[in-house]
């Protein structure tokens, strides 16, 4: 079983729609990270989350450490938003991410 | 523009040769961390210098290897290349321990042939 776990892996939405991503862990950790991923590939950094719900704009990212798991967020969703999200953990005591397997959204208009 | 450069972004190359990668960190992190992204394997953490030394070792193999320079670029270079090493590889950086986020790099798209 991965060490982290993300829901769903493919999701497509209508602009506009309201989404959710999922992610769920099982080791202890320092920090929740959520990463966007464009087909051209480069990575962008999100939210970084030790507790609580940070907001940017149209993203909002929540984590509960108690159940482990954290959702992000994306209200009125836009074709821009396409890109693969990914949700990694900083293992508590380490320097090293563990990376999800990525959830891939596709927004049509 | 991350601030965070990666060169070559893309690299061509036949099995059994040697590669370099580049990473030139944002100004002012110290923390450098490569990673490796394949279509069966996702994202895996390779390595992470600190400052010029080694902090900490993920899924590595032994035909890889990275440093660290004095102005804190580093370089990762892969030799005997198989197939199964084509990937993305990516690199970040960050002020210290990653307690204050990471800057992820453009990537550097390698295909061994």
């Amino acid at each position: 079983k991965n060490e982290v776990e993300q829901s769903p892996q493919n999701l497509t939405a209508q602009e506009g729609e309201f989404i959710t991503i999922n992610c769920s862990y099982s080791v202890g950790i320092s920090a929740l990270h959520w990463l966007q991923q464009h087909p051209g590939g480069g990575i962008v950094s999100l939210f970084m989350l030790s507790s609580g719900k940070k907001k940017h704009g149209r993203l909002i990212a929540t984590i509960n450490i108690q159940e482990k798991h954290s959702s992000l967020h994306i209200t009125a969703s836009h074709p821009r938003d396409s890109a693969v999200y990914i949700c990694a953990v900083l293992r508590i005591n380490t320097d090293k991410l563990i990376f999800g397997t990525g959830t891939r959204l596709q927004v049509f208009p | 523009d991350s601030g965070v450069t990666q060169t070559p972004k893309h690299l061509i190359t036949a099995t059994g040769q040697r590669v370099t990668l580049r990473c030139s960190p944002r100004s002012g992190d110290l923390s450098v961390y490569w990673y490796q992204q394949s279509l069966d394997q996702g994202l895996q953490f390779l390595i992470q210098y600190y400052n010029g030394e080694e902090r900490a070792k993920g899924n590595i193999l032994e035909r890889f290897s990275a440093q660290q320079f004095p102005d804190l670029h580093s370089e990762l270079n892969l030799s005997s290349l198989e197939l199964g090493d084509s990937a993305l590889y990516f690199c970040a950086s960050s002020v210290g321990a990653g307690e204050y986020g990471y800057t992820f790099g453009s990537g550097t798209r390698l295909t061994v042939v």
